[in-house]
């Protein structure tokens, strides 16, 4: 099945960037979306179409796109960020494609 | 205040059948597509069917397509996942979710906590 790669681990100082990218053919015609999932949790969506943030989601989450890439971006990283963290999007059979996931972790 | 609680998740034999169950609150049900989502122990999510407000529409993953059916109860407030020939790979967490349409794809927002189900002899 349709899979989009996303690097296993992240490690990052409190107050620094983290990057984590999502690739795929699709990403290139299709939104991306990042959800957050915390140890224990359910998943929590942080970006939508590419770049927007839904309410109440800091704004140092944010998401960008180029080509067959997109990244999400976590500025002033701090401790509550551990997490793992999903992309998602549609492959070219309709079907709802998540990515291999992130894990964050804060050093 | 949104809310989404699945439950019916338990330890079932392989071959077995089992109901999942998710009520919802907080906003209008039957306008709204919903959609069940999986995580096996340890693993990724992976998307597993969703079905339109009115029921007209449903797609499934390849994986559970013919043994998996969804279905909702508007009136109720109420989705459903019907499993059938259970395998050990369909052990997982199961998470219904909102799904909201864009033209051509769909997100997942917001999820519930989840009920497990574990598919052992």
């Amino acid at each position: 099945s349709y899979e989009l790669t996303q690097p296993p681990s992240v490690t990052v100082s409190p107050g620094q960037t983290a990057r984590i990218t999502c690739s795929g053919d699709v990403l290139a015609t299709q939104y991306t979306y990042w959800y957050q999932q915390k140890a224990g949790q359910a998943p929590v969506l942080l970006i939508y179409k590419d770049t927007e943030r839904p309410s109440g989601i800091p704004e140092r989450f944010s998401g960008s796109s180029s080509g067959t890439t997109v990244t999400l971006s976590i500025s002033g990283v701090q401790a509550e960020d551990e997490a793992a963290y999903y992309c998602q999007s549609t492959d070219s059979s309709a079907a709802y494609v998540f990515g291999t996931g992130t894990k964050v972790t804060v050093l | 205040q949104v809310q989404l609680v699945e439950s019916g998740g338990a330890l079932v034999k392989p071959g077995g059948s089992l109901r999942l169950s998710c009520a919802v609150s907080g906003f209008n049900f039957g306008d709204n597509y919903m959609s069940w989502i999986r995580q096996a122990p340890g693993k990724g999510l992976e998307w597993v069917s969703y079905i339109s407000s009115g029921a007209t529409y449903r797609d499934y993953a390849a994986s559970v397509k013919g043994r998996f059916t969804i279905s909702r109860d508007n009136a109720e407030n109420s989705l459903y996942l019907q499993m059938n020939s259970l395998r050990a790979e369909d052990t997982a967490v199961y998470y219904c979710a909102r799904m909201v349409n864009t033209v051509t794809t769909g997100y997942f927002d917001p999820w519930g906590p989840g009920t497990q189900v574990t598919v052992s002899s």
